[in-house]
């Protein structure tokens, strides 16, 4: 099985309800932050994305919220379905080509 | 669609064998990666390239290689493989002047 979900925090919703993943990001020069989702035995896959200058920015279910004054990342996902359980991570790109990745948090959803 | 790929899905082999791991991307990127991903760490960057014979060390090169002899496709070697590197290998990449990350599904790399 996969075993990248060994460790994480766990956040379990009803199916239905909205959920909210958090990260904290620690550069502060960072001007681009990604959240990613990972499936068991799969690559991460592009969620959403949102650069410094925005607080907010909102996808198809999703909403990202950007809070630079205490490096502060937030995933809300609309709706909750079971298609959504995964693990989810944030990650953040200084000026510069490298990315710093969070652990993740696994998401289950609850029939 | 960005497709990122990766040569296996699975792959089990012995301490001391030597180890190719490869990634082609379709995107004409100039800029590829790897990264390992091991429970209850991020993931962390192995090695960088941003043109064709161009690569960067990243946070944990050690005992790695790459190859990058043609744009499409960044090779990552294990010249002598050790347990310690059972992982889950990611291969990404990346247009200049984009910041978005394309994935491949990754490799999990078992060391017996």
């Amino acid at each position: 099985g996969e075993s990248v979900g060994l460790h994480l925090p766990t956040l379990s919703v009803q199916e239905g309800d909205n959920s909210i993943i958090n990260c904290a990001y620690s550069n502060s020069a960072s001007d681009y932050f990604i959240w990613y989702k990972q499936e068991s035995g799969k690559g991460p896959q592009f969620i959403i994305d949102i650069r410094s200058n925005m607080d907010k920015r909102q996808g198809q279910r999703v909403t990202v919220l950007l809070n630079k004054t205490v490096k502060h990342l937030s995933l809300q996902i609309a709706a909750t379905q079971p298609g959504d359980s995964a693990v989810y991570f944030c990650a953040e790109n200084p000026p510069s080509y490298k990315y710093i990745f969070g652990t993740g948090t696994r998401l289950k959803v609850l029939a | 669609d960005v497709k990122v790929t990766q040569s296996s899905r699975y792959l089990v082999k012995r301490t001391g064998e030597k180890v190719f791991l490869e990634c082609v991307q379709d995107m004409d990127h100039e800029n590829m990666f790897w990264y390992r991903q091991d429970p209850g760490l991020g993931l962390r960057l192995i090695y960088f390239s941003y043109d064709v014979k161009m690569k960067e060390k990243g946070d944990i090169p050690e005992g790695y290689s790459v190859s990058r002899e043609k744009k499409e496709r960044f090779s990552l070697i294990l010249e002598s493989a050790s347990t310690n590197q059972t992982s889950m290998y990611l291969c990404a990449s990346r247009g200049t002047g984009g910041n978005e990350q394309y994935f491949g599904p990754g490799t999990r790399l078992t060391v017996t």
